[in-house]
């Protein structure tokens, strides 16, 4: 049972390049979210798929794009990379999007801009 | 808006001690609140939830009661074991949220055998 899971698991950019980081779960969840971790703020939201078809912005979502391909597959854009763009990125779902509902969580990404 | 405070780290102790770490929210009605633990190079992953004023959620040793009037979930375990050194954070979600969690800043924990 993988669960979600997302590639890379590492990546290194120049800052103006763009790539993007692909999240994809088996657990026939309806909501998926991408998150941002930084050290000492937690993790911040950066946009969330509700449902297959929907897409919303979160707290923090300037200079990414996302796209909901379906129901299993989530992925996060970034056009123009920028240094403050390092971080790790964490690919989320849960099951009915309530707010009493388990989220389960990739591995990560770590990407480094230079 | 939803906020998650959680007490500064790191937090270090020996094998055995009691474990208490502060959690703190503010939220617009009556949110879920969970614990989530992110151990050395993994995602986060659920260790107990609470969904209701005075629910007591608990696993693997560890419990928080969610306090309304204080609106706390404190993390406690009574033992803890060098196993337990992770990341351990606050969070919170709410009916109208979609699922979406608030978390707090994160606190490490480091057991000594």
């Amino acid at each position: 049972n993988a669960g979600v899971t997302q590639t890379p698991k590492f990546q290194v950019l120049k800052t103006g390049q763009s790539m993007t980081l692909q999240c994809a779960q088996d657990m026939n969840h309806n909501s998926m979210y991408w998150y941002r971790q930084d050290p000492g703020m937690g993790l911040r939201l950066i946009y969330y798929s509700a449902s297959e078809g929907t897409t919303d912005k979160g707290e923090v979502p300037n200079g990414y794009n996302v796209s909901r391909l379906n129901k299993r597959e989530f992925s996060l854009r970034l056009e123009s990379a920028a240094p403050s763009q390092t971080s790790v990125y964490f690919c989320a779902s849960s099951s009915e999007g309530q707010g009493n509902t388990e989220a389960f969580f990739g591995q990560g990404t770590r990407l480094t801009v230079v | 808006g939803n906020s998650v405070t959680q007490m500064e780290g790191p937090v270090t102790l020996s094998e055995e001690a009691f474990l208490t770490i502060n959690c703190t929210y503010t939220a617009t009605g009556y949110p879920s609140l969970f614990w989530y633990v992110q151990y050395p190079g993994e995602g986060l992953q659920l260790l107990l939830k609470a969904t209701k004023a005075d629910d007591k959620g608990s696993n693997k040793g560890f419990e928080a009661t969610y306090r309304k009037e204080t609106t706390s979930f404190h993390l406690e375990k009574g033992s803890v074991q060098v196993s337990d050194s992770a990341v351990y954070f606050c969070a919170l979600s709410d009916l109208t949220s979609y699922g979406k969690l608030t978390f707090g800043q994160g606190t490490i924990l480091t057991v000594h055998p």
